[in-house]
């Protein structure tokens, strides 16, 4: 069943900008992981944060967890037009059968 | 990263026919493997788990008859939609786990059933 939710549903921004999503979940969880989805294909990991963790950063890439709201943020720095996408946060409350969020979809304007 | 490849890529067939999607970990054993399915702009539905030598896991309110589901090996899977109809219609996706958290996907299946 889904659990993440993201919001906001689209995001469009200027390249070189920020973009940030948030996802709520609802139940308590091992870790959270965001992916990317392009267009008409398959997801790709981004960043896998653990419900230890409050904070971790990949490249360009931020991600917050905050268990007791039940919410993550991914901020995305100098946005590029490479990172247009649809992005999904994911939770994994055990063997690894993780429920998706419904997306956030990003634009980002040359 | 580990590499799972899914074939084909997209497909079209007639109501009534039944369709095989497969899904290989390339470089990785997965005993594990999942199959989504994803209508547009919306997000990705957990159909079954596929264990490798075992009967699949369905989700709640997905046909077991309808997508057949064969984990013959440790890096293959095969999604069998049987008698497929229009609203078979979706974009299909598989999944591996290589023993760790994260899951690695396959490019997706675009299914168009005329």
């Amino acid at each position: 069943s889904q659990q993440g939710e993201e919001d906001p549903q689209a995001l469009s921004i200027q390249e070189g900008e920020n973009a940030t999503m948030n996802c709520s979940y609802k139940t308590s969880i091992n870790n959270l992981q965001w992916y990317r989805q392009n267009s008409g294909r398959g997801l790709v990991h981004l960043i896998l944060i653990r419900s230890n963790e409050r904070e971790k950063h990949s490249g360009r890439l931020r991600v917050t967890l905050d268990t007791s709201k039940k919410s993550s943020s991914l901020l995305i720095t100098a946005s590029r037009a490479a990172d247009t996408a649809s992005y999904f946060c994911a939770t994994d409350p055990s063997d690894y059968k993780l429920s998706f969020g419904a997306g956030t979809t990003v634009t980002v304007r040359a | 990263g580990a590499v799972v490849s899914q074939h084909p890529s997209w497909v079209i067939c007639k109501s009534g026919t039944s369709v095989k999607i497969e899904c290989r970990s390339l470089d990785f054993q997965a005993t594990t493997m999942f199959w989504y399915r994803q209508f547009p702009k919306q997000s990705l539905m957990l159909m079954a788990t596929s264990n490798e030598g075992s009967k699949a896991t369905y989700e709640q309110g997905v046909e077991k008859d309808k997508f057949l589901i064969n984990h013959a090996s440790l890096t293959l899977s095969t999604l069998t939609v049987t008698s497929a109809h229009p609203e078979d219609s979706s974009f299909y996706i598989c999944s591996a786990s290589q023993a760790g958290e994260k899951l690695f996907f396959g490019s997706g299946t675009q299914l168009s059933v005329l």
